[in-house]
């Protein structure tokens, strides 16, 4: 079956732009996760929805991140206002109930490059 | 809180050789521990995990990890290294509260010929 899919695979935007990124998780998957990973970095947590509420968003780095799961399917995950310390790997994972012991499945990430 | 230390941000070994990935944790209560696998322009694999129950635990390619609660450590190994677990490795933890993971930040492995 298909995997967690995440598009664009990458995006270059200008310091002051607004992006959006997008991921599409496993058919039936009820919990989805945003992580950032930076250059030589392990990914970094920033928010994680059960069905269509953002279950836990305290890893959010400001107000300029924001994201939604409108249907309880795809996400979108929101950043306004671009900054060059903004530029990393956005991954996405998908897990089937959400526990602490499922397996989180990952997509392939999109690259943000802000100029 | 919860943290992950990966000692040794990259690690060669000769093809054959044991391949050993060192990860400690800190977690106030009992954690899940994960072993994932980067390949370049892939996404994060699951190598293994543990969550309750023995502490050997075995994984996909041939890897395996122990968890030692007295050492707080959960490291990987595979005793014998193919060219094709070249690869970034990392290590994370969970616990029942926290359902997101903490990672640490990664140990490349190199496979030498």
């Amino acid at each position: 079956g298909a995997g967690v899919s995440q598009t664009p695979s990458n995006k270059v935007t200008e310091k002051g732009k607004y992006v959006e990124l997008r991921c599409d998780p496993i058919s039936g998957h009820t919990a989805l996760y945003w992580y950032r990973q930076s250059l030589g970095q392990g990914p970094e947590f920033l928010i994680y929805f059960q069905g269509t509420g953002a279950a836990d968003d305290s890893g959010l780095p400001n107000d300029r991140f924001f994201a939604v799961r409108p249907e309880g399917s795809v996400s979108t995950l929101k950043i306004q206002r671009t900054e060059r310390g903004d530029s990393a790997v956005y991954l996405c994972a998908s897990s089937l109930t959400g526990t602490s012991t499922d397996t989180q499945y990952f997509g392939p990430g999109t690259r943000l490059t802000v100029l | 809180a919860q943290s992950v230390t990966q000692l040794g941000s990259h690690v060669s070994v000769s093809e054959g050789a044991l391949v050993l990935l060192r990860c400690n944790y800190s977690s106030s209560v009992p954690p899940y521990l994960f072993w994932y696998v980067q390949y370049p322009n892939q996404g994060l694999q699951l190598l293994l995990k543990y969550t309750t129950g023995a502490t050997l635990v075995k994984g996909i390619n041939g890897f395996e990890a122990e968890f030692k609660k007295s050492e707080t450590s959960f490291h990987l190994t595979k005793p014998s290294a193919h060219m094709s677990d070249a690869a970034e490795y990392f290590c994370a933890v969970s616990d029942e509260a926290a359902r997101q993971l903490t990672f640490g930040s990664g140990t490349q492995l190199t496979v030498l010929p």
